[in-house]
């Protein structure tokens, strides 16, 4: 079965600085990846996603992940943040031979201060 | 408006008295799926739904029951309600087949068991 880890509970990041989120994950198989966010009293949105081809995946809001096979990550990076950027960031991992299954990390707390 | 739909918002009950958190979509998807989210622990899978009459346990299964009948509605039944299922509920879901379809979360149920 699939596991993820999110390093970092919370970050704490100033406005217009860069980010990193890391997110590692176990599986015996190839894995579908993901991140989320969730803005306060709301449900999740995608954020990007890793299904194949190239590593460095762009997504909403101009955030980028990149896959790394070989040390088993899908860190989440932001070059200038906004104080909007406030949120609480999940890496998810599904297996590709039942993608159905989605496991969630514990969750980044994001706070943008200016 | 395409979306997913959970009803209640907020739900306060006692101990061992029934519940049900319905959940409904109007985009025609065949995947549904029920999660909870808790503090420190991120979002965890109880149950999902690949079509209609076919449901399979999640992570955390334990002291909840699915039904699907319809494609659109996929209701969260709990039988005899702990103080342990105090949680804040997320119901999504996603087209069949296609993990590059992005999950629709529905807006949450937070959950109170006394």
């Amino acid at each position: 079965a699939q596991s993820v880890t999110q390093l970092d509970s919370q970050v704490p990041v100033f406005e217009e600085a860069p980010v990193e989120l890391r997110c590692n994950y176990s599986s015996s198989v190839s894995v579908y990846l993901f991140w989320y966010v969730q803005y306060p009293n709301q449900g999740l949105q995608l954020l990007l996603k890793y299904l194949s081809g190239s590593t460095l995946v762009k997504g909403i809001n101009g955030f980028e992940a990149e896959f790394n096979k070989s040390q088993t990550s899908f860190h989440l990076r932001k070059p200038s943040v906004h104080i909007s950027d406030t949120a609480e960031y999940f890496c998810a991992v599904s297996e590709r031979n039942s993608w159905g299954k989605l496991q969630f990390g514990a969750g980044t707390q994001v706070v943008v201060t200016p | 408006e395409a979306q997913v739909t959970q009803n209640p918002r907020y739900l306060i009950t006692v101990t061992g008295k029934k519940l049900t958190v319905t959940c409904s979509q109007n985009m025609n998807h065949e995947y549904m799926s029920w999660y909870r989210q808790d503090p420190g622990l991120g979002l965890r899978q109880i149950y999902y739904s690949m079509n209609v009459e076919v449901t399979d346990k999640g992570d955390v299964p334990e002291g909840y029951k699915v039904s699907r009948k319809e494609k659109r509605n996929f209701p969260l039944i709990l039988e005899s309600p702990s103080p342990n299922q105090t949680s804040l509920y997320f119901c999504a879901s996603s087209l069949l087949g296609a993990p590059n379809e992005k999950l629709f979360f529905g807006s949450g149920t937070q959950l109170s068991v006394l």
